[in-house]
């Protein structure tokens, strides 16, 4: 298994670009989701899916759209890039809605916004 | 909604020694506890859990953390640390029902010296 994959690793985009970040499981899990880490804050939760063609806000959604339409992929979308969503994002899945399970994350991508 | 505290941004030890990082939680029900780490330029692993039962629980590469419910702790603790230990961990918390949100605190930068 794969695990959790997640494309590109480095990004750079300029104020008002849109893009989407990649996320993909082989795991068939029913729960994804997406933080981003930023200095001195810890993770803090975007977005998450309990599965497909379930999502539901987390904690900072603003700016950030995401679908579900496969259980293996879990894309979020920047509309309009702003220098405030510079950060490391990471996508994390666990094979279903129980509190007791593992969440597995994928490597990150680093993105930054000019 | 819980939180978690984690007092310590940066622990340097010595290698060998012994080493402590501190976490304490804060919720109204009962809770899961984890300790993540993260290596540089890597994603999260998970390094321990406490679900229920013993309050002191073994993890990987010889880390251990001890529930203590009165104080809402969950220190994490190693007795002799090695160069590899390096790394940022995370402890995070998560309400025993429903859904599957962890809270994350800050995080402690580990340091091994030489």
């Amino acid at each position: 298994n794969a695990g959790v994959t997640q494309t590109p690793k480095f990004q750079v985009l300029k104020t008002g670009q849109s893009m989407t970040l990649q996320c993909a499981q082989d795991m068939n899990h029913e729960y994804m989701s997406w933080y981003r880490q930023d200095p001195g804050m810890g993770l803090r939760l975007i977005h998450y899916s309990v599965g497909a063609g379930i999502t539901d806000q987390g904690e900072v959604p603003n700016g950030y759209n995401v679908s579900r339409s496969t259980t293996e992929d879990f894309p979020l979308r920047l509309l309009s890039a702003a220098p405030s969503q510079t950060s490391v994002y990471f996508c994390a899945s666990s094979y279903s809605q129980g509190s007791y399970n593992e969440q597995f994350f994928g490597p990150g991508t680093r993105l930054t916004v000019l | 909604a819980q939180s978690v505290t984690q007092l310590d941004s940066q622990v340097p030890v010595f290698e060998e020694a012994p080493v402590e990082l501190r976490c304490n939680y804060s919720s109204s029900v009962s809770v899961y506890l984890f300790w993540y780490v993260q290596y540089p330029n890597q994603g999260l692993q998970l390094l321990l859990k406490y679900l229920s039962g013993s309050t002191l629980v073994k993890g990987i590469n010889g880390f251990e953390a001890e529930f203590n419910k009165s104080q809402t702790s969950f220190h994490l603790r190693k007795p002799s640390v090695h160069i590899s230990d390096t790394a940022e961990y995370f402890c995070a918390v998560r309400t025993n029902f429903g859904n599957e949100k962890l809270t994350f605190g800050t995080g402690t930068r580990l340091t091994i010296i030489p």
